[in-house]
């Protein structure tokens, strides 16, 4: 699985954009971009994944450039609910890889009101 | 609909005692993970289930043994604990291989060995 590098930690106003950016330079063709975050002692959250196309759900949006070397998670109006530790992990679906998800220590995400 | 269940929340065990972890999941899942998450570090994978009957090392399976006991559970046991297996234990689950799902992870067991 391709290497992800992601800040170690952000700001965000309460009710404003929060975009957080990852580079995954050596990304494959048949390998997705995840996200998942992670709240103060709970388990992860799934939140989107992607190829090649920017992906929208009801938690969030996902920007793929057209290099897919790097991505950014965009929560359209943070919420002080959003303060969490986000993960961007880059895997495949071949072989042995099938099953496995490795995390980084991610990216802490602070919404200040 | 409780996705993913683990037990217990907390435990405290001495050095050379053994104890299981269960894990259960209620959404059909085939494939089942164990993770375990310590301070600063992301979440390493310790063993997991591809499907029912088959079960694999990940990264740092040494100490522990797993058994898939069916589709819905999986189990972690530490047959001697030492104190570098203080850690929080995050069990998933997964319905497939393919790219439309995502892993859904229970609320953890924190263990303290002493």
């Amino acid at each position: 699985d391709a290497k992800t590098t992601q800040p170690p930690s952000m700001d965000c106003a309460e009710g404003r954009a929060a975009n957080l950016p990852c580079n995954h330079s050596t990304i494959s063709g048949n390998e997705y971009v995840y996200w998942y975050r992670q709240i103060h002692s709970q388990g992860p959250q799934y939140i989107i994944h992607g190829l090649k196309n920017n992906e929208t759900n009801e938690m969030a949006s996902l920007i793929i450039t057209e290099d897919r070397k790097s991505s950014t998670l965009i929560l359209p109006h943070a919420t002080l609910r959003d303060t969490a530790v986000y993960y961007c992990i880059v895997r495949g679906y071949s072989g042995g890889s099938n099953y496995k998800l490795t995390f980084g220590k991610g990216t802490l995400l602070t919404v200040n009101p | 609909n409780a996705g993913v269940t683990q037990t217990p929340k907390f435990q405290v065990l001495k050095t050379g005692q053994s104890m299981t972890l269960q894990c259960a999941q209620d959404m059909n899942h085939n494939s089942m993970y164990w993770y375990r998450q310590d301070p600063g570090m992301g979440l390493r994978l310790i063993y997991y289930s591809a499907s029912e009957g088959t079960t694999d090392k990940g990264e740092v399976p040494n100490g522990y043994n797993v058994s898939r006991l069916n589709k819905r559970e999986f189990s972690l046991r530490l047959e001697s604990a030492a104190p570098s297996q203080t850690s929080v234990y995050f069990c998933a689950s997964k319905q497939g291989g393919g790219a439309s799902y995502g892993y859904t992870f229970g609320s953890g067991t924190r263990l303290t060995v002493v």
